[in-house]
C-alpha cells in the first residue's frame, strides 16, 4: 500500500534550519511528484511548492522562497525540505502529499510538526 | 493569486439533514478539489475535479460548480461526516486552499 513516511517532531530554537523527510513506499517513487504544505492555525493550508521526483526541479510558492528548499534522493525514494532562518511564524505541522494529477494529493504524510522556540 | 473563500466557517448538522458548504474563487478555476480533515490527522483527498468522490468517500456526498462557485453537499449527514473540509484549486499557481468549513454534528 502506498505510504508517506514522514520525519518527527522538531524542538529548534530561532534562527535555525531544519530538514524534514517524506519517505515513498508502495509506489514506484518517480512516477509522481510531491507536493509540500504548511497548516498554521492562522493560516490554514498554505501550498508552499512541489517538486518533480524524476528530474529534482522544484517549484516554489513566491511567498516561501528562500524560507524553503525541497530536494530528493530517488535511491532512496525520499523527499525532503529544509526550512531555513525559521522564526516563530514558521512554527506549523508540514505535510509532504503525492501529485497524482487529476485525482489531487491522493496520499499524505502524517505531518511533522516544527516548533521554533527559544 | 486565486483566494478561496469558504462558507460559512462553521456550521452544525443534525443527522439526517442535508448539508452544503459553498467555495467561492477570487477568479474562475476549471476545477475544485475538496479535503477532510479530523483532528490529529492527515488531510485526505474527498472529491477531485470537482465531482467526482475520492475513493472510499461514501456516495452521499457530491461534489458541483464551475466557474467562480463550487459546493459539497452531504445528502445524509452522518456522525463520521463531522470534520472540517477544504477546497482546493489547481487552475494556477501557487495552489492555494480555502480557510475551511468545519462541520460539527448537532
Amino acid at each position: 500500500q502506498v505510504q508517506l513516511q514522514q520525519s518527527g517532531a522538531e524542538l529548534v530554537r530561532p534562527g535555525v534550519s531544519v530538514k524534514i523527510s517524506c519517505k515513498g513506499s508502495g509506489y514506484t517513487f518517480t512516477d509522481y511528484a510531491m507536493h509540500w504544505v504548511k497548516q498554521s492555525h492562522a493560516k490554514s493550508l498554505e501550498w508552499i511548492g512541489v517538486i518533480s521526483t524524476y528530474y529534482g526541479d522544484a517549484t516554489y510558492n513566491q511567498k516561501f522562497k528562500g524560507k524553503a528548499t525541497m530536494t530528493v534522493d530517488k535511491s532512496s525514494s525520499t523527499a525532503y525540505m529544509e526550512l531555513a532562518g525559521l522564526t516563530s511564524e514558521d512554527s506549523a505541522i508540514y505535510y509532504c502529499a503525492r501529485d497524482s494529477r487529476d485525482y489531487g494529493m491522493d496520499y499524505w504524510g502524517q505531518g511533522t510538526s516544527v516548533t521554533v522556540s527559544s | 493569486q486565486i483566494v478561496l473563500t469558504q462558507s460559512p466557517a462553521l456550521m452544525s448538522a443534525s443527522p439526517g439533514e442535508k448539508v452544503t458548504m459553498t467555495c467561492s474563487a477570487s477568479s474562475s478555476v476549471s476545477y475544485m478539489f475538496w479535503y477532510q480533515q479530523k483532528p490529529r490527522s492527515s488531510p485526505k483527498p474527498w472529491i477531485y475535479l470537482t465531482s467526482n468522490l475520492a475513493s472510499g468517500v461514501p456516495a452521499r456526498f457530491s461534489g458541483s460548480g464551475s466557474g467562480t462557485s463550487y459546493s459539497l453537499t452531504i445528502s445524509i449527514m452522518e456522525a463520521e461526516d463531522a470534520a472540517t473540509y477544504y477546497c482546493q484549486q489547481w487552475s494556477s499557481k501557487p495552489l492555494t486552499f480555502g480557510i475551511g468549513t468545519k462541520l460539527e454534528l448537532k
